[in-house]
């Protein structure tokens, strides 16, 4: 079991629909990020908060919106997607963006878009 | 632009037997993660090498970092079939922002 919950495990969805992803923790860390994971292919970063603020976002599409409500929840919005969307994924968390910690996994969202 | 290479990127091996993998890596830093994932799971943390010539070792994996070559290498010692799984070596590019390797999908058979 891993310690940063992520939300729904798989999601097949249209390329005119709206869900979200949701990624949550406990560990009381201060970061949180988004990764894209295509198979067998590397991890790819998406988005970095810190204290709940936006502090990367590595020229992400705009069909992908993260949210932070507080410092335990993570949302990743999406709408209007594209096919090349599909993909897993991953949620993760550190005690901070700039402490030599790693970073701590959830089990991810396999996304299908159709 | 930061890149990172892990070399071989498919391994298959006898138990028993000891193998390394490679992580090089083109710009300066000074954090280096291990990680693992087995098919469709999530990735785990194996090590955090954190200065030049660190050595970290737990059961029959050993990591070490050496930041003048950027090189980093994982080697295992008379494997066993739980340690088949992918894994990578991600660099730190400052404030956690990691640029992870191809992987190494590692097979051990009995």
């Amino acid at each position: 079991d891993t310690e940063v919950t992520q939300t729904p495990k798989h999601l097949v969805m249209g390329m005119t629909n709206k869900k979200s992803l949701k990624c949550e923790q406990h560990m009381g860390h201060r970061a949180m990020y988004w990764y894209k994971q295509k198979a067998k292919k590397p991890p790819e970063l998406m988005f970095v908060y810190s204290y709940e603020k936006l502090s990367i976002n590595e020229s992400v599409p705009s069909r992908f919106s993260p949210e932070c409500p507080n410092s335990s929840l993570l949302n990743l919005h999406l709408h209007a997607l594209q096919p090349e969307d599909s993909a897993l994924y991953l949620c993760a968390s550190s005690q901070d963006s700039g402490e030599n910690q790693p970073q701590h996994f959830g089990d991810g969202t396999r996304l299908s878009i159709l | 632009e930061l890149k990172v290479e892990q070399n071989p990127l498919f391994l298959s091996m006898q138990e028993g037997k000891n193998y390394t993998i490679y992580c090089n890596y083109s710009t300066t830093s000074d954090r280096l993660y291990w990680y693992r994932q087995d098919p469709g799971k999530s990735l785990e943390s194996l090590f955090v090498l954190l200065s030049n010539g660190a050595v970290k070792q737990e059961g029959r994996l050993m990591a070490s970092l050496d930041t003048k070559a950027r090189l980093s290498t994982l080697h295992i010692t008379a494997a066993v079939h739980d340690l088949s799984a992918t894994y990578f070596c991600a660099v730190d590019r400052g404030a956690q922002k990691l640029v992870f390797g191809q992987g190494t999908r590692l097979t051990i058979n009995p």
